[in-house]
């Protein structure tokens, strides 16, 4: 089935500790982003990229970095978690510029202690 | 960069009651609207968008309007219906879809 797949689904980890989200689509779409859901603030940008070997920052990019190797992936990454980063993080893609509706994946839900 | 206020932050209307959401933008150069409806341990999906080359956009129960001039856009929906339960989220962008920033989202619950 095609889609966007994100792993792992649930995730507990302690404060300092490095832990790469993963994101996979296989609709070959070029444009992917990463958002953080925590309550009353909706969904906020982390980082995107418009296709293949570029990224860039959104709202709220401090403590994450990505890369996107190759169209079908593009990791988040927290070098060292902290536990204001405890939240519900979406990867979604499109198709690329001109085209409208994001694809969100399930959600990769972390917890820092 | 572009702020997105939304309004209510929870709405629960009676089953048949129509709803409405409203979300207001800062940027003028914004230029897509979409919402996208989240119902509850699920992902966000689109339900309806639109363009500021136009002013309203219906699809079946779901109705947005937008007002360039004072810059905001609202979502309406007629005939609630209890699976219309779900969290909507406004988002507005300056590039069609590229780096949308979202509303803090409203929970909507439809009483039957």
């Amino acid at each position: 089935i095609a889609g966007i797949t994100q792993a792992p689904t649930s995730q507990i980890l302690a404060a300092g500790r490095r832990m790469t989200l993963r994101c996979t689509q296989d609709m070959r779409h070029n444009a992917m982003y990463w958002y953080r859901q925590d309550l009353g603030l909706g969904l906020r940008l982390i980082h995107y990229s418009n296709t293949a070997g570029t990224t860039g920052k959104g709202e709220v990019p401090d403590g994450y970095s990505v890369s996107r190797a190759n169209t079908d992936d593009f990791p988040l990454t927290l070098a060292s978690a902290v536990p204001s980063q405890t939240s519900v993080y979406f990867c979604a893609s499109k198709p690329g510029p001109g085209t409208g509706e994001l694809f969100f994946g399930e959600g990769s839900r972390l917890t820092v202690l | 960069g572009e702020n997105v206020e939304q309004h209510p932050s929870t709405l629960s209307v009676q089953e048949g009651d129509s709803a409405v959401i409203k979300c207001t933008y800062s940027d003028s150069a914004s230029n897509y609207f979409p919402w996208y409806k989240q119902e509850l341990g699920k992902r966000p999906q689109l339900i309806i968008d639109i363009r500021s080359n136009v002013g309203e956009k219906k699809d079946q129960r779901i109705a947005v309007t937008l007002n360039k001039t004072a810059k905001h856009f609202s979502l309406h929906i007629t005939e609630t219906q209890p699976e219309d339960s779900a969290v909507y989220f406004c988002a507005a962008s300056m590039e069609y879809g590229n780096k949308l920033v979202f509303g803090a989202g409203t929970i909507l619950r439809v009483k039957s």
